[in-house]
């Protein structure tokens, strides 16, 4: 019940389309989800993050959508550029632990061509 | 406000061998959070520190430890190293315990042959 699923594992997009990235978790205990993004010989750095009070959440280019009776959530990237060549996680947490334990999906890596 | 920084950047270390690996918090967050990231294992939570005190482990192994002392610095321990502890160790702070919003270290590279 801990696992976040992420799909797919890579994905190749021109520039000026839209990347997607898809999520699952199963713990229905979770109540925050955060999108990562990392660049080679970097630490992840906080995207965007949405809590399930909330169905779409948007920042520039970056929108999150959360689809809580599935339990899945969903990344898109709009007009994407070859700076956003990137690998990207999501993650989970679960507030009623007071902890800020993050189980991460397993990552897309995602490039934009010019 | 300077980020999370962590040393050093990059270690290498025999089998058998401990290390020491070092993290320094955003000025004011007061929670840090170990991950591993390996490329077959993705990032995986070790352990969280809020006020001094271990809040969360991780299922690792008990060769893993760490500290956080006074001034939220944090430092984490691996003792009898293993080839399978080669890995990107990062560190991630907060404002609070059970801090949503982390904001992680560059990462220390270790590799141990």
């Amino acid at each position: 019940q801990q696992q976040v699923k992420q799909s797919p594992q890579s994905l190749i997009v021109q520039k000026g389309g839209i990347s997607i990235i898809n999520c699952a978790y199963e713990n229905t205990a979770f109540d925050y989800f955060p999108w990562y993004q990392q660049f080679p010989g970097k630490g992840p750095a906080l995207l965007i993050a949405i809590r399930p009070d909330v169905s779409e959440k948007k920042e520039g280019r970056f929108t999150i959508s959360f689809n809580k009776s599935a339990k899945q959530f969903s990344l898109h990237i709009m007009d994407s550029q070859p700076g956003d060549s990137a690998t990207y996680f999501c993650a989970a947490s679960r507030g009623s632990s007071n902890t800020g334990k993050l189980i991460f999906g397993q990552g897309t890596t995602l490039q934009v061509k010019p | 406000k300077a980020g999370v920084t962590q040393t050093p950047r990059y270690l290498i270390k025999t089998r058998g061998q401990q290390v020491t690996l070092s993290c320094s918090p955003i000025s004011g967050h007061r929670s840090v959070s170990w991950y591993q990231q390996t490329p077959g294992q993705g990032l995986q939570f070790l352990f969280e520190y809020f006020s001094e005190t271990q809040r969360n482990k991780g299922n690792f192994p008990g060769r893993f430890s760490g500290r956080q002392f006074s001034n939220s610095r944090s430092e984490m321990n691996v003792s009898t190293l293993e080839l399978g502890d080669s890995a990107l160790y990062l560190c991630a702070s907060s404002l609070g315990q059970g801090g949503r919003e982390q904001y992680f270290g560059p990462g220390t590279r270790l590799t141990v042959t």
